[in-house]
């Protein structure tokens, strides 16, 4: 499946701790894009960041998420200290770099985050 | 702003009918405007996409109309089935900006 790749598909976490959520882009593509989706809210940009770079960040709340984008390897979302509120699906999308990009993202199928 | 307004949030339609869902944006630096289809469990896909440089584009019984002067477009979904039942959302991107803004999401439900 050469698609977007996100893992887990499904987590469950009690308050206070952390969930860490995976996403590999699709091959070739260097751009990955973070989305927060909440029941008739639509989909919330949160994070855009390229290889080992954070290019815009003005959807991420400022404490307790975080992201990154190694040089090798997946990007990952960080929520720590989790809350109630953080309960939502977690899209992540990529596109390839800026010489070859369209304006499409394509996303992967979520990772659907439950906090008890 | 960077707000984008969908309407209406939900909608039904009989088998064969027409389905009209409506944006508008704020941000005239916008010059991408696609439309995405969900499926429950699945993650958003691209289902059409128009620059402002056309004011119509068709793609099988999907259209999209765009009204530059009114910063508004559209999607009209022809001969609806019950297989388009789904969310769509619609997006508006572009100038020196490579995030995607989304509307809220239209439910649409098709009845055979």
């Amino acid at each position: 499946n050469a698609g977007v790749m996100q893992n887990p598909r499904h987590l469950v976490r009690r308050r206070g701790q952390e969930a860490r959520l995976r996403c590999s882009p699709m091959k070739g593509h260097s751009h990955v894009y973070w989305y927060r989706q909440l029941p008739e809210e639509g989909l919330k940009f949160m994070v855009y960041l390229q290889k080992e770079n954070i290019i815009d960040e003005s959807g991420m709340p400022k404490e307790r998420f975080s992201a990154e984008f190694p040089k090798e390897g997946p990007s990952i979302l960080r929520i720590q200290q989790v809350v109630r509120g953080d309960s939502a699906a977690y899209f992540c999308a990529s596109s390839p770099g800026q010489g070859a990009y369209t304006g499409e993202l394509f996303f992967g199928e979520g990772s659907r985050l439950t906090v008890l | 702003q960077q707000q984008v307004k969908q309407s209406p949030q939900s909608l039904i339609v009989q088998k064969g009918g027409i389905s009209i869902i409506n944006c508008a944006y704020e941000n005239t630096a916008f010059d991408y405007f696609p439309w995405y289809q969900q499926f429950p469990g699945k993650g958003p896909a691209l289902l059409i996409a128009i620059r402002p440089d056309v004011s119509e584009k068709k793609e099988g019984r999907f259209t999209i109309s765009f009204n530059k002067s009114a910063k508004q477009f559209s999607l009209h979904i022809m001969d609806s089935q019950p297989g388009d039942s789904a969310t769509y959302f619609c997006a508006a991107g572009g100038g020196s900006n490579y995030k995607l803004t989304f509307g809220k999401g239209t439910l649409l439900t098709v009845n055979p």
